[in-house]
Order: structure tokens, then C-alpha cells, then sequence
């Protein structure tokens, strides 16, 4: 299974600040994705980071508010822009190591604890 | 009505029970059928999975999957308190993917 690393693992941010979260994969994966977990709710998915293009964005999330870099196919980064309170949550960078999309080999990094004051 | 219902706890059970956690759902078209574990502070870990219907066994698990009922349960015999975390049931088809909202487990000694 892939081993992937995120940092940083907690952050404590004014609202109004922006903060990058970097995913690291120690191979190369052709799906990585970002989520959401806030207490009590079940993990959301934000977007499909695609490597050379555009992510893809659910629904409910937008570019602007959540930029995603996929330069490579073992680097991702997550922007949280112009944060508010509301955007303190876990978020988790996940990548899928199967033959097709089924979800059951999906892999997930240790997480980033963002609070936002 | 959410995709996937599962019962956040807290579950707490002495050390050698055995643990039923399950997860009912409304979609009948998932095909794929997983359970994570996440401890504190780590991100979830994939435990099991199982394809359509039927049982899987894993050591001291088993992943039981009822289409017709869409109900879907993880069972943990002779439970650990290493086995103290958090359970997510998810389940998917074609490429969307849906998490429950995990139950926590504590083992006690």
C-alpha cells in the first residue's frame, strides 16, 4: 500500500489567512484526492486533484475557495483561502492504488488539524 | 435521507466481547462495501472490504454484507483494546464514494 505524508499536521490560523496543506506519496498514484472531516460528520469529499489539469470539484466546493496543485503523480497540495471559523476541520489527502475507481484500495495520509481562530 | 446511516456511539465493550457495528444505506446500486478504521489523530485505515453480497472473514473480523436489506455489519470477536478507534462504513459505485460517519469503539482492559 502507498505511504503518504502530509504536512503540516496541525495548524492554528487567523481567519482571513490562507494555509497550503502538501500531500507526499512514496509512489506514483493516478488518483489523489482531498477531504473534510468535521466531528460528528461523515468525510466529504472536496475534489479530485488531476495531475496537469484542473481539479475537479464537488459539490458545494469551488476553485477559489479550495485551490488544488497536482504537479506530479506523487505531490498534491490543498489551499484553505480566506479561512473563517468554519473551516476548522481535518483534512485528509487520499490516493487510490487500485486497477479501476472502486473506492476499496483508496489509501488515506494521517491528516492536517486546522483551527481557525 | 443521508446515503449511508451509521450510529456515531460510543460504543464501549469489556476486553474478549464481541463487537457488531453496522451501517444501513439507501442507494441500492453500491456495489463495494468497506470498513475503515481510524485511530486518534491518524487518517482512516482500510480494514476490509467486500464486493456485492456475502461474507468476508479476516483474522478476528468479518465484513457481512445483506443487499436486500442494505444493511452492512463488522464484527470483532475477542476484542482488543488495541482495537480502541473509530469505525467508518463506506460503500461505493462507479466513482462516487460514501462514508458513514464512523462509531467509536473503546475496548476497556
Amino acid at each position: 500500500s502507498a505511504v503518504i505524508s502530509q504536512k503540516p499536521s496541525r495548524d492554528i490560523c487567523q481567519r482571513g489567512t490562507s494555509l497550503t496543506i502538501q500531500c507526499q506519496v512514496d509512489s506514483q498514484v493516478t488518483m489523489m484526492f482531498w477531504y473534510r472531516q468535521q466531528p460528528g460528520q461523515s468525510l466529504t469529499l472536496i475534489a479530485t486533484a488531476n495531475q496537469g489539469s484542473e481539479a475537479t470539484y464537488e459539490s458545494g466546493f469551488v476553485i477559489d475557495k479550495f485551490p488544488i496543485s497536482r504537479p506530479n503523480l506523487t505531490f498534491s497540495t490543498l489551499t484553505v483561502s480566506n479561512m473563517s471559523p468554519e473551516d476548522s476541520s481535518i483534512y485528509l489527502c487520499s490516493v487510490e492504488d487500485g486497477v479501476e475507481r472502486a473506492a476499496y484500495e483508496q489509501y488515506f495520509g494521517p491528516g492536517t488539524r486546522l483551527t481557525v481562530t | 435521507q443521508k446515503e449511508v446511516e451509521q450510529d456515531p456511539g460510543p460504543l464501549s465493550v469489556p476486553e474478549g466481547a464481541i463487537v457488531s457495528l453496522n451501517c444501513t444505506y439507501s442507494n441500492s446500486a453500491f456495489q463495494y462495501f468497506m470498513w475503515y478504521r481510524q485511530y486518534s489523530r491518524k487518517g482512516p485505515e482500510l480494514l476490509m472490504y467486500t464486493y456485492s453480497s456475502g461474507n468476508k472473514e479476516d483474522g478476528r473480523f468479518t465484513a457481512q454484507v445483506d443487499k436486500s436489506s442494505k444493511y452492512i455489519s463488522l464484527f470483532i470477536r475477542d476484542s482488543q483494546p488495541s482495537d480502541s478507534a473509530t469505525y467508518l462504513c463506506a460503500m461505493s459505485h462507479g466513482n462516487q464514494f460514501y462514508f458513514g460517519t464512523g462509531t467509536s469503539l473503546t475496548v476497556i482492559p
